[in-house]
């Protein structure tokens, strides 16, 4: 699977957008960008995910560039409770068996 | 949506005790979960990949002897750490996706917190 580089952490004001950077250069053709994120002592909750077009759901937006080799995901209005390390992890989605390889992720601190 | 359930959630123990943890799909059916550890401020390591009905597969530098895995239904696998000691404390977490959902999302326990004395 594809190395994904993020940012170690960040700082964002409750109530405005959030955008979190995540390249991945290396992707394949057949790679999903997969986001997660991890609310302190708890396990990993997905986000959204995408292979080439943005997505949005009710969580967050996710916009790939059109060369595939970087994303950004957007919280659009930040709070409190999405202070949390968010992961960007690209992989084949082809295979059920196939692990999620998780990197450093962002430390992601929303304050008021 | 897809729920995963990981019990217990917190565990303390003497060293030299064996403890179980049990990972469950309750809405789904997974022919395969993936066990995870974590220590503080680190990211998640992938410990092994259970697979229903046959045996585990190990990452490179995981005693399979000490991490036992059983996925004996399409919705259960456990992880037992055996003899455990004081340097296998830690956060551990059971992930697992639905059978033919090949580009849908995995999903994860909340973890277990194993601390042995």
């Amino acid at each position: 699977d594809a190395k994904t580089t993020q940012p170690t952490s960040m700082d964002c004001a409750e109530g405005r957008a959030a955008n979190l950077p995540c390249n991945h250069s290396t992707i394949s053709g057949n790679e999903y960008v997969y986001w997660y994120r991890q609310i302190h002592s708890q396990g990993p909750q997905y986000i959204i995910h995408g292979l080439k077009n943005n997505e949005t759901n009710e969580m967050a937006s996710l916009i790939i560039t059109e060369d595939r080799k970087s994303s950004t995901l957007i919280l659009p209005h930040a709070t409190l409770r999405d202070t949390a390390v968010y992961y960007c992890i690209v992989r084949v989605a082809e295979a059920a068996g196939n692990k999620l390889t998780f990197g450093g992720g962002t430390r992601v601190l929303v304050k008021p | 949506g897809a729920v995963v359930s990981q019990h217990p959630s917190w565990v303390i123990c003497k060293s030299g005790t064996s403890v179980k943890i049990e990972c469950r799909s309750l809405d789904f059916q997974a022919t395969t979960m993936f066990w995870y550890r974590q220590f503080p401020k680190q990211s998640l390591m992938l410990m092994a990949t259970s697979n229903e009905g046959s045996k585990a597969t190990y990452e490179q530098g995981v005693e399979k002897d000490k991490f036992l895995i059983n996925h004996a239904s399409l919705t259960l696998s456990t992880l037992t750490v055996t003899s455990a000691h004081p340097e296998d404390s830690s956060f551990y977490i059971c992930s697992a996706r639905a059978i033919q959902a090949t580009n849908q999302p995995q999903h994860f326990g909340d973890g277990t917190r194993l601390s042995i004395l």
